[in-house]
Parts: C-alpha cells; structure tokens; sequence
C-alpha cells in the first residue's frame, strides 16, 4: 500500500505571512495531485504535477513535485484569510487507477 | 449542473441496518470511486471501479459492497451498520488514461450510525 504523509497536519498563521505543506511518500507516483477542501463540500483539484522536478503554479499557490516522484510540496506567498482550508495531497499509481490521499493539512488564515 | 452527485447528503441510522448511497456522475467518465473520510479529515480510498474491474481495498469490511447499474452511478450498499461506520463518504470519478487524472468528488453522505 502507498502511503502520502503530509505536514504538518494543523498551521494557523496571519494573514500576509507565507507558509509551506510537505508531501512524502516512500513510494514513486506516476503524478500527484493537491486537492482542497472546505467544510461540507468534496475536495477540489487545484493542480497535477507529472514530471519529476516540475514546479506548478497557481496565482499565490506553487507546487513542486520532487526529482524522485516521491514528494510534493505546497508553497503559498501572502497567505489571505480566503486560503483557509483542507489541502490534500493525493498520488496517482502507476496503473492509473487509484488516488492515495495524504492525511491533510488545516490551514487557518487570519486576518 | 452537479457533475457527480450523491445522494442522501446526510443519513442516520440505527446499528444493524442496511442502507445505501447513490452516486450518479454526468461527467461520462469511465472510473468511479468511493471514499470514506474519518473524523481527522482522513480520505481512505474503498473501491475503485470501472466496466473493466473492480479494486477493493482490502481493509474495506465485506460488509461494503459497491453496485453499478451503469457507467453513470455506483452505489455503496452497507449491511448491518456498526457504530464505526460513522463518517463522510465520498463518491469520485474520473476519466481513465494518462497519468494527470482528474478526479471530481461529490458533495459527501454524512453517515451518523447511532
């Protein structure tokens, strides 16, 4: 089974303040994904990173995924309190056929 | 429109029951899936299926069992609910091929067994 472990799990900061989710996985994903999630709702893609060493991004948002295809990383600058959330990593298997999901990262933003 | 769908959005029940969840997508996608979130927010893949095969995880109790009708819907039928099972489920789809697949999840069943 492969396992996505996140952190960290909680990161309450200011608003304006940058802020860094870790994604690692003894195991190599064919790509791997970051989905967020706000309360009542099903997680939301935001991006897939395919190609070891690829960085992504997304207005505020950058994604890495690792040379190894193994890790990923979520980096956003000035944070605002509308980035509140869930972020959730997921790793694609090489079969195309299951998405493993990291155990999240709650972010509180505040103003 | 709701690209997947589930249905009920929230489901309470007493132990012992049997009960299901639909999920129908409109998104023409090959590959459905259900997830059970736990209450850290912890999403834990149950099965993944298409026309072609059906991928049970292992930890998943016998007692979960997903039904397709069709392309469009699968359903999780839960017999003889536990307390434990007590969660949000999650029902996804996705398209098959190529290694940037996307999945779109539904709103969620909130299960409460009591």
């Amino acid at each position: 089974t492969q396992l996505l472990e996140q952190s960290p799990q909680f990161l309450s900061i200011q608003e304006g303040e940058n802020l860094t989710v870790y994604c690692n996985s003894s195991s190599v994903f064919s790509s791997l994904q970051w989905y967020r999630q706000e309360p009542g709702e099903g997680p939301v893609l935001l991006v897939t990173v395919v190609t070891g060493g690829e960085v992504k991004k997304l207005k505020r948002l950058t994604f890495q995924f690792g040379d190894a295809r193994k890790d990923s990383s979520l980096h956003i600058t000035a944070a605002q309190p509308g980035d509140t959330g869930l972020y959730l990593c997921a790793g694609v298997n090489n079969a195309g056929n299951m998405l493993t999901f990291g155990g999240g990262t709650r972010l509180m933003v505040k103003p | 429109d709701t690209a997947v769908s589930q249905t009920p959005k929230y489901l309470v029940t007493q132990m012992g029951n049997d009960k299901s969840i639909k999920c129908e997508q409109n998104l023409g996608h090959d590959t459905m899936y259900w997830y059970k979130q736990d209450s850290k927010k912890f999403l834990k893949i149950m099965f993944s299926y298409n026309n072609k095969e059906l991928i049970i995880n292992e930890t998943v109790p016998n007692r979960f069992s997903p039904k397709s009708p069709d392309k469009a819907h699968l359903n999780l039928h839960i017999n003889s609910l536990e307390l434990g099972d007590s969660a949000v489920y999650f029902c996804a789809s996705s398209q098959d091929g190529g290694r940037g697949r996307k999945a779109f999840f539904g709103q969620g069943t909130r299960l409460t067994v009591v």
